[in-house]
């Protein structure tokens, strides 16, 4: 149980587009969600934390008009990269929590490339 | 706040030989404590975590960490090594059990087997 997909695996986009990802909760409803950001060989840095109905919370230096952050249902958030450079180049994972003590449930992660 | 410190960005032992990987945190709060592995272009996978019951908790696949509060250290262990252990290998800690608040992770450990 608590699987969390992530759509596409793999995007590549043109520099100035913009691109969608989403992150669904298949067998639990995650109240909370979670978008991570990990730079090649790095660590996984939390991007924001969206809750279902409301607006996401950004971390400090996240600019939340360049990554939006949708969390329409208790199974699904979508995080938009407006305005892609190649610095927006890198690999995103959700994660689901919420109702689950102690536990997030991550994505297989979304490998972002921008041209 | 909190932070995780992992020491040893890389990790070789041979295959059968003892694998120990080092964490140490910091929290103004007792904390949930977590390990993480990740397979090259994948998500998370949880294997194991603290969550101030047992000080010494049992993993997936014969992974094992001990809370030590002294210490401030939280560190994996596994027997016996096999080839199919070699993977980035991460610490996370959250205040408050993961489920409301997005996890703090360390830089990661990339685990190296040798046959």
């Amino acid at each position: 149980g608590a699987v969390v997909s992530q759509h596409p695996s793999r995007v590549i986009c043109k520099s100035g587009t913009s691109v969608k990802i989403e992150c669904r909760s298949l067998d639990f409803q995650a109240t909370t969600m979670f978008w991570y950001r990990q730079f090649p060989k790095q660590s996984l840095m939390l991007m924001a934390t969206s809750n279902e109905g409301s607006k996401a919370t950004y971390e400090q230096g996240v600019e939340k008009d360049k990554f939006l952050i949708n969390h329409a249902s208790l199974t699904l958030s979508t995080l938009t990269v407006t305005s892609a450079h190649p610095e927006d180049s890198s690999f995103y994972i959700c994660s689901g929590g919420g109702n689950l003590p102690y536990e997030q449930y991550f994505g297989p992660g979304t490998r972002l490339t921008v041209t | 706040a909190q932070s995780v410190t992992q020491l040893g960005s890389h990790v070789s032992v041979s295959e059968g030989a003892l694998v120990l990987l080092r964490c140490n945190y910091s929290s103004s709060v007792p904390p949930y404590l977590f390990w993480y592995v990740q397979y090259p272009n994948q998500g998370l996978q949880l294997l194991l975590k603290y969550t101030s019951a047992a000080t010494l908790v049992k993993g997936i696949n014969g992974f094992e960490a001990e809370f030590k509060k002294s210490e401030t250290s939280f560190h994996l262990t596994k027997p016996s090594a096999h080839m199919s252990d070699a993977a980035e290998y991460f610490c996370a800690v959250s205040d408050s059990g993961g489920g409301a608040d997005g996890l703090t992770f360390g830089k990661g450990t990339h685990l190296i087997i040798q046959p």
